[in-house]
């Protein structure tokens, strides 16, 4: 069955530097990734998503890569700031199109 | 206006009892979800619908029975609860069935049950 892994330390950083998260999955490479970000006491916000065929995606801070061979997604977040502590969830294909399988994400926490 | 809203907010029942969890989205979708997030943060697919017609049932104990009057709507009873029932139970839509490819998912606040 599909699986996918994510840090389950948290990462601690200063602001003002690049906080870059890790997505590993398991099995089949799935025809997309999706990356969210979840508050305390909160449901998850979609941030990205990045196809197979795709390599990098940009949105603002944020930058998503996608690497079919290593079986891995990272997430940058660039000129980090507090207001981005938060956990990030990464999200694959299921075995089916519209089913997504989540990590357990990774807790990032950003220092004034 | 809250794009997905659920209610209630928090849930504090008895072994034995049944309840039930709202779920309402403003977005137009076609397409709705029950996530059960457990302590270990793991956020697992429960049910999806769309139009009104389930699609995925993931092995979940039939004590769990979701109900969509309208696509608009996806409520989940819980009969007989259990201590392990104990979670956070999001409710998501999305706008098409094949949300993930093409497009997000939206989710709702979250309803916190505990099970006493």
């Amino acid at each position: 069955s599909q699986k996918i892994e994510q840090n389950s330390e948290a990462l601690n950083i200063q602001e003002g530097k690049t906080a870059t998260l890790t997505c590993n999955y398991t099995n089949y490479s799935p025809a997309y990734l999706q990356w969210y970000r979840q508050d305390p006491g909160r449901g998850p916000v979609f941030l990205l998503l990045i196809r197979e065929n795709e390599k990098e995606k940009r949105k603002e801070r944020l930058k998503v890569t996608f690497d079919t061979t290593l079986k891995q997604s990272l997430f940058h977040i660039t000129a980090s700031q507090p207001a981005d502590s938060a956990t990030y969830l990464c999200a694959q294909q299921g075995d089916s199109s519209y089913k997504l399988i989540f990590g357990s994400g990774t807790r990032l926490l950003v220092r004034p | 206006d809250t794009a997905v809203s659920q209610t209630p907010k928090y849930l504090v029942t008895q072994m034995g009892n049944d309840k039930s969890i709202k779920c309402e989205q403003n977005l137009g979708h076609d397409t709705m979800y029950w996530y059960k997030q457990d302590s270990k943060k793991f956020l697992k697919i429960m049910f999806s619908y769309n139009n009104k017609e389930l699609i995925i049932n993931e092995t979940v104990p039939n004590r769990f029975s979701p109900k969509s009057p309208d696509k608009a709507h996806l409520n989940l009873h819980i009969n007989s609860l259990e201590l392990g029932d104990s979670a956070v139970y999001f409710c998501a839509s999305s706008q098409d069935l094949t949300g993930g490819l093409f497009n997000e998912q939206f989710f709702g606040p979250g309803t916190r049950l505990t099970v006493l």
